[in-house]
């Protein structure tokens, strides 16, 4: 499964838009891209997934780019309930061989 | 619909002592199931993954065991426990059908004194 990177920490106004960047540059053809945010001491919650188009659902816009090298989450008006823990995963759905390793992910601040 | 079980939610256990730790997932069938740690301040670490019935994969060597004796539930062991094994333990199930969306238990923090 291809590596993504994430910066570690962001910050958001509230009411605002947040853009959560990830690269992922050696992601294979095969690979979705699925984004999941954790608020301690619950565990990670699933946000949405996509491979080559953008996608949409209730709680966030997936933006990926035509190469497929980085993505972008986008929480149209942040709360401060949306401060959490946000992970990238990159993840190839094998033949019932599937397993999704989280990395270090992005700290969300939503500030009033 | 689905529900995932995880127990118990906080434990305490002396160093040398025995760990058990028990998931059940309800409502569906032959799930992948999942143990992941996460200490302090860290990300999540994958531990255990199975796909079926006495089928498990170690991610990293360790001081723990999993086991999974029946299709919907998953035990993760220890016989003698470490204080390096502290942490917060997530179990998750996903359908297994290449739709790996996790779900995930409650977890069980783990303090190991």
């Amino acid at each position: 499964d291809a590596k993504t990177t994430q910066p570690p920490s962001m910050d958001c106004a509230e009411g605002r838009a947040a853009n959560l960047p990830c690269n992922h540059s050696t992601i294979s053809g095969n690979e979705y891209v699925y984004w999941y945010r954790q608020i301690h001491p619950q565990g990670p919650q699933y946000i949405i997934h996509g491979l080559k188009n953008n996608e949409t659902n209730e709680m966030a816009s997936l933006i990926i780019t035509e190469d497929r090298k980085s993505s972008t989450l986008i929480l149209p008006h942040a709360t401060l309930r949306d401060t959490a823990v946000y992970y990238c995963i990159a993840y190839v759905a094998a033949s019932n061989t599937g397993k999704l390793i989280f990395g270090q992910g992005t700290t969300l601040q939503v500030k009033p | 619909s689905q529900t995932i079980h995880q127990w118990p939610a906080t434990l305490v256990q002396p160093v040398g002592s025995p760990l058990s730790l028990e998931c059940t997932v309800e409502g569906t069938s032959n799930p992948n199931l999942y143990w992941y740690r996460q200490a302090a301040g860290r990300g999540l670490q994958l531990l255990f993954y199975s796909v079926g019935i006495g089928q498990i994969s170690s991610e990293v060597p360790q001081n723990l065991s999993a086991s999974r004796p029946q299709d919907r539930q998953f035990i993760l062991s220890s016989k003698k426990l470490l204080l390096s094994d502290s942490g917060f333990y997530l179990c998750a199930w996903s359908p297994g059908t290449g739709n790996e969306k996790l779900f995930f238990g409650s977890g069980t923090q783990l303090s190991v004194l």
